[in-house]
């Protein structure tokens, strides 16, 4: 069982294009929703999070959208650039222990 | 200067032997885990240990044991490899047990034939 579901599975999007990307969540008690970039042979590594009390955080070109009642977030990429291109992954988790469940990750290419 | 340290960086190893995978944070945090990559890149945990405390411990085979000799080691410990624990292994550390930023290492892959 899914508790995080991401999509698309890959995005194409042209330079200064906008890339988006979205998750669903099932578990009301989740209260952390971040977004993670990934890097062909690295780590993944966090870019942006947002707590349920708020309906959008921004970060640069980086914007997450929150839809509580929806129990959906998403991830804008504005002006994307080839160095954008990555594995993106949505993730969610709840109070102690922090075990973050995560998306299934979306594979994005930035064309120049 | 590394934050999140794992050697080796790559395994090869055959069915049925023992390898173990260490990894090493240098940022002060109190919670390190372990992450397991499938091929299709879906990242689970495993384990997660606060203050050398386990406090997660997901549906993984007994043949995976974890340790943690200090708050800045967190090794993985996996008997008689099977082709199913092909994977990327990822150690990675927070600040708080309760929630926050997890830091990941680079990963160590791990090939069994």
């Amino acid at each position: 069982q899914q508790q995080v579901k991401q999509s698309p599975q890959s995005l194409i999007v042209q330079k200064g294009g906008i890339s988006i990307i979205n998750c669903a969540y099932e578990n009301t008690a989740f209260d952390y929703f971040p977004w993670y970039q990934q890097f062909p042979g690295k780590g993944p590594a966090l870019l942006i999070a947002i707590r349920p009390d708020v309906s959008e955080k921004k970060e640069g070109r980086f914007t997450i959208s929150f839809n509580k009642s929806a129990k959906q977030f998403s991830l804008h990429i504005m002006d994307s650039q080839p160095g954008d291109s990555a594995t993106y992954f949505c993730a969610a988790s709840r109070g102690y222990g922090n075990k973050l469940v995560f998306g299934a990750g979306t594979i994005l290419r930035v064309k120049s | 200067d590394t934050a999140v340290s794992q050697t080796p960086k790559y395994l090869v190893t055959q069915m049925g032997n023992d390898k173990s995978i260490k990894c090493e944070q240098n940022l002060g945090h109190d919670t390190m885990y372990w992450y397991k990559q499938d091929s299709k890149k879906f990242l689970k945990i495993m384990f997660s240990y606060n203050n050398k405390e386990l406090i997660i411990n997901e549906t993984v085979p007994n043949r995976f044991s974890p340790k943690s000799p200090d708050k800045a080691h967190l090794n993985l410990h996996i008997n008689s490899l099977e082709l199913g624990d092909s994977a990327v292994y990822f150690c990675a550390s927070s600040h708080r047990v309760e929630i926050g930023e997890l830091f990941f290492g680079e990963g160590s892959r791990l090939t069994v034939l």
